[in-house]
């Protein structure tokens, strides 16, 4: 299994700010994802980080709004630029487990509310 | 674009009945996940199924998967109230390890 904390693990935001959040692993992973969950939806792929490269986005989702850092095989961050009401979500970090990325595990997502 | 649809989207069922979520998905994938989601909560893995007839079973419930068919079953035995809570499955995505969610089935299980 991992273990992976979210750092804040929710905030309430004003709009045009930023947030930065933050996703610990216990152990080395060459992949960490982020995801956002709207309320009462499903989750979006929000980009992939990989230790040493620049994050790849999906599609409606851009650097400008949401950089993200992957310093080392431990750690990264996510920032939410600019925020509006729309922002509001929950977001997590994941990574995998195994050869092949097989077991996927969630951290406990950071709620956010922009007012 | 890869595709997960499941059904139903909304569960009401009571205790100690039987049902079944199913997952389709539209492209080639070896990898099927499904995870429980309570309410507040992060997502907790409960299986992956990694080839065509790979059928796995923790306590009342059973995942199967069908490559052929492109579709998974969530089976749930004899439902009990802790079953209560949004169930997801999840697709690799074909670019990557990530996943392409379902649209989860919001399970409530009643006296």
């Amino acid at each position: 299994s991992a273990v992976i904390s979210q750092k804040p693990s929710r905030d309430i935001c004003q709009r045009g700010t930023s947030l930065t959040i933050q996703c610990q692993v216990d152990s080395q992973v060459t992949m960490m994802f982020w995801y956002r969950q709207q309320p009462g939806q499903s989750l979006t792929l929000i980009a992939t980080a990989n230790q040493g490269s620049e994050a790849t986005y999906e599609s409606g989702f851009v650097i400008d709004k949401f950089p993200i850092s992957r310093p080392n095989l431990t750690f990264s961050t996510l920032t939410v630029s600019n925020m509006s009401p729309e922002d509001s979500s929950i977001y997590l970090c994941s990574v995998g487990r195994g050869t092949y990325q097989e077991t996927q595990y969630f951290g406990p997502g950071t709620r956010l509310l922009v007012l | 674009e890869l595709k997960v649809e499941q059904n139903p989207l909304f569960l009401s069922m009571q205790e100690g009945k039987n049902y079944t979520i199913y997952c389709n998905y539209s492209t080639t994938s070896d990898r099927l996940y499904w995870y429980r989601q309570d309410p507040g909560k992060s997502l907790e893995s409960l299986f992956v199924l990694l080839s065509n007839g790979a059928v796995k079973q923790e306590g009342r419930l059973m995942a199967s998967l069908d490559t052929k068919a492109r579709l998974s079953t969530l089976h749930i035995t004899a439902a009990v109230h802790d079953l209560s809570a949004t169930y997801f499955c999840a697709v690799d995505m074909i670019s990557g390890y990530a996943l392409n969610f379902g649209k989860g089935t919001s399970l409530l299980v009643t006296p």
